[in-house]
């Protein structure tokens, strides 16, 4: 079946630091993966996605590649920022499954001054 | 502002009580799906319609119902609510339905059973 495993948290970095999120996944088909973020007392906002393989998804300096041969899709930044505090979701969805998206369990991130 | 309204914000109820929650859509999104989000399970996917069939179920109970209106609306019903109810419900829509299109999601209701 499908399924999402991601970095155990809390992560806590100071600014200006490198994050990596590690995000595996597991699927029957071809699937599409996203990076889902919530900010705190918020619904989950869509930070980027690859629908194919090799295919890199960015967004406010915020990367991820879709490596088909790892089944992975790191998401990276090169200096993080006081305001990316934030619980990160990677998430699959595969058409081959009725197109239901499953999440990881989600990683909260802290960056310090 | 995703464009998803959800209703209501905040829900406070009693065990073996039954409640209603509303989501809208974006306007011209025709797929709409439900997920419960708690401490201990992470984020489930519950059930998703799509201009107004049922398209996919996740891990819903037998005591939740859903259902997709004229209107794209859509409600979540919780029937016979236990105290493991608790939790944050969500719902998202999405124009096509299609595995490559991006969820954009409401800022949810919290429900607490008592």
């Amino acid at each position: 079946g499908n399924s999402v495993t991601q970095m155990e948290g809390p992560v806590t970095l100071s600014e200006e630091a490198f994050l990596t999120i590690n995000c595996t996944y597991t699927a029957t088909g071809y699937p599409s993966l996203f990076w889902y973020v919530q900010y705190p007392g918020e619904g989950l906002q869509l930070l980027l996605k690859a629908t194919k393989a090799d295919d890199k998804g960015s967004n406010k300096g915020f990367e991820a590649t879709y490596r088909k041969e790892t089944t992975s899709f790191h998401l990276e930044k090169g200096s993080v920022q006081v305001s990316d505090s934030a619980v990160y979701f990677c998430a699959l969805s595969d058409r081959n499954t009725g197109n239901q998206f499953y999440f990881g369990t989600g990683t909260s991130l802290t960056v310090i001054p | 502002d995703s464009g998803v309204t959800q209703t209501p914000k905040h829900l406070i109820t009693a065990t073996g009580q039954r409640v209603t929650l509303r989501c809208s859509p974006r306007s011209g999104d025709l797929s709409v799906y439900w997920y419960q989000q708690s401490l201990d399970q992470g984020l489930q996917f519950l059930i998703q319609y799509y201009n107004g069939e049922e398209r996919a179920k996740g891990n819903i109970l037998e005591r939740f119902s859903a259902q997709q209106f004229p209107d794209l609306h859509s409600e979540l019903n919780l029937s016979s609510l236990e105290l493991g109810d608790s939790a944050l419900y969500f719902c998202a829509s999405q124009t096509s339905g299609d595995s490559t299109d991006t969820q954009y999601f409401g800022p949810g209701t919290r429900l607490t059973v008592l």
